[in-house]
C-alpha cells in the first residue's frame, strides 16, 4: 500500500536553511503537501505541490520534487525559532475518497 | 468561519469509564477523519466519513472505539470501556473533497485514562 517516509528529527541554529526530506511510494499522486504542527495544535497546510511541477517556491519555502526517485523535500530559509514544529509530508490517496498518506513527522527544533 | 471545533479541550477519566469525544466539521465541507496521536505511534487515521457515511474504519484499534456522524454537521468518537493505553491526542479533521483535498485540523481532545 502507499506509504510516506520521514527522518524523526532536525535541528538547525537561527538563520540557518532547513532541509526535510521524504519519499513517498504512491507514483499516482497528483498532490503532494506539507503541513505543519505547532505545539499544542492541530496539524495546518503549509504548503502543497503539483504533480507536474519540480519545484515552487512561496516566500521562505521551497519544496523539490523528484519524481523519478519519489522524494519531495521542504526547504526554510533563514530558520527562525517561531518554525520550532513538526512537520508532516503527506500525499493524496490513490483512492480518491478524500483520504491523506501522512508520514510520521520531522520535529524540527530551531536553537537561538 | 470557526473552523473545525472539538469538545472536550481534555479529558481526564478512570479506566473503564465511557469516553465520548466531539466534533463539528467546517460547514459545507462533506468529509470528516478521526486521528489519533501519541509519541510512540504517531499520527494515526481512525476512521473518515464522506456525507456522512463511513468509508474506511480499518484504523480503529478494536470494537471499543465507534464513531458515527449522524448528520453533516456533527460527529461523536466512542471509547466504551476506556484503557490508559486509549491516552492519546485525538484530532477531528475535515474537508471539502476537491482536487486540493486540504484537511483543516480541530484543536484536538487530550484524552488521559488513569
Amino acid at each position: 500500500g502507499e506509504d510516506v517516509e520521514q527522518s524523526l528529527f532536525l535541528s538547525v541554529r537561527e538563520g540557518d536553511s532547513s532541509v526535510i526530506n521524504c519519499t513517498y511510494t504512491d507514483s499516482s499522486s497528483t498532490y503532494l503537501y506539507w503541513y505543519k504542527q505547532e505545539p499544542g495544535a492541530g496539524l495546518q497546510l503549509l504548503t502543497y505541490i503539483f504533480s507536474n511541477m519540480d519545484m515552487k517556491q512561496d516566500q521562505r519555502l521551497t519544496v523539490l520534487l523528484n519524481k523519478k526517485d519519489k522524494h519531495l523535500s521542504l526547504r526554510i530559509a533563514d530558520t527562525q525559532t517561531g518554525d520550532s514544529a513538526i512537520y508532516f509530508c503527506a500525499e493524496k490517496d490513490s483512492s480518491n475518497t478524500g483520504k491523506l498518506i501522512f508520514g510520521q513527522g520531522t520535529t524540527l527544533q530551531v536553537k537561538p | 468561519d470557526a473552523g473545525v471545533i472539538q469538545s472536550p479541550r481534555h479529558e481526564v477519566t478512570e479506566m473503564g469509564q465511557e469516553v465520548t469525544l466531539r466534533c463539528k466539521p467546517i460547514s459545507g465541507h462533506n468529509s470528516l477523519f478521526w486521528y489519533r496521536q501519541t509519541m510512540m505511534r504517531g499520527l494515526e487515521l481512525l476512521i473518515y466519513f464522506n456525507n456522512n457515511v463511513p468509508i474506511d474504519d480499518s484504523g480503529m484499534p478494536e470494537d471499543r472505539f465507534s464513531a458515527k456522524m449522524p448528520n453533516a454537521s456533527f460527529s461523536t468518537l466512542k471509547i466504551q470501556p476506556s484503557e490508559p493505553r486509549d491516552s492519546a491526542v485525538y484530532f477531528c479533521a475535515s474537508s471539502l473533497r476537491d482536487s486540493l483535498n486540504e484537511q483543516f485540523f480541530g484543536p484536538g481532545t487530550r484524552l488521559t485514562v488513569l
